[in-house]
């Protein structure tokens, strides 16, 4: 089966610009999940769809940053407008069940903000 | 609320030395324990997994014991290759989420 896959692998765009990441998780996960890491610090939760539904979105740092899922297949995180706090990787995830299943990460975005 | 402290790095060795990984964690409730490694250019990858206390996961001569009396899940490995080079994720589950720790690399020299 194909994995997760995230687009671009790479971004690097100017302060108060705005960035689309994308998100294909494996075909049959309902649940999808976002999460970050900041220079070299912790992975940190951004959010965690349930299809197209928003389940947890406590971890989304601000309303700079804005997610969506339509029709719970792939899923977009735009940053707009981009600070440089935001630079990082950002990881998605997908499982079958949100709680037993084992999560399935993306490469992983790498954004720079200059 | 929940954390997950592991060892800085980077942690240098030599091929086949004897490796261990520090994790600590606070957590309420009874959490599952992971270790994911990153390897370079590649995406993150569930290593081991235990659910409950004094299970032991293993997996590609790593293993993990879950200790609740000591809140630990020390990851080692007996001798290590080059190829264990890579990023090492301690985390837990709290809910629907994984707390992580902050990463340590792992660097093999031959």
């Amino acid at each position: 089966e194909a994995g997760v896959t995230q687009f671009p692998s790479h971004s690097v765009i100017e302060k108060g610009q705005t960035v689309t990441l994308r998100c294909d998780p494996i075909s049959g996960h309902d649940n999808l999940y976002w999460y970050r890491r900041v220079m070299g610090k912790e992975i940190k939760f951004l959010l965690h769809f349930v299809k197209e539904s928003k389940q947890d979105e406590s971890g989304m740092p601000n309303n700079r940053f804005l997610a969506e899922r339509t029709g719970g297949t792939y899923s977009t995180l735009k940053v707009q407008p981009a600070e440089l706090e935001d630079s990082g990787v950002y990881f998605c995830a997908s499982s079958q069940e949100a709680r037993h299943s084992p999560l399935h990460f993306g490469n992983g975005t790498r954004l720079t903000v200059t | 609320g929940d954390s997950v402290t592991q060892m800085e790095g980077p942690v240098t060795l030599s091929e086949e030395a004897f490796l261990t990984i520090n994790c600590t964690y606070t957590a309420t409730g009874y959490p599952s324990l992971f270790w994911y490694v990153q390897y370079p250019g590649e995406g993150l990858q569930l290593l081991l997994k235990a659910t409950k206390a004094d299970d032991k996961g293993s997996n590609k001569g790593f293993e993990a014991t879950y200790r609740k009396e000591t809140t630990s899940f020390h990851l080692e490995k007996g001798s290590v290759q080059v190829s264990d080079s890579a990023v090492y994720f301690c985390a837990l589950t709290s809910g629907y989420q994984l707390i992580w720790g902050a990463g340590t690399k792992l660097i093999i020299k031959p």
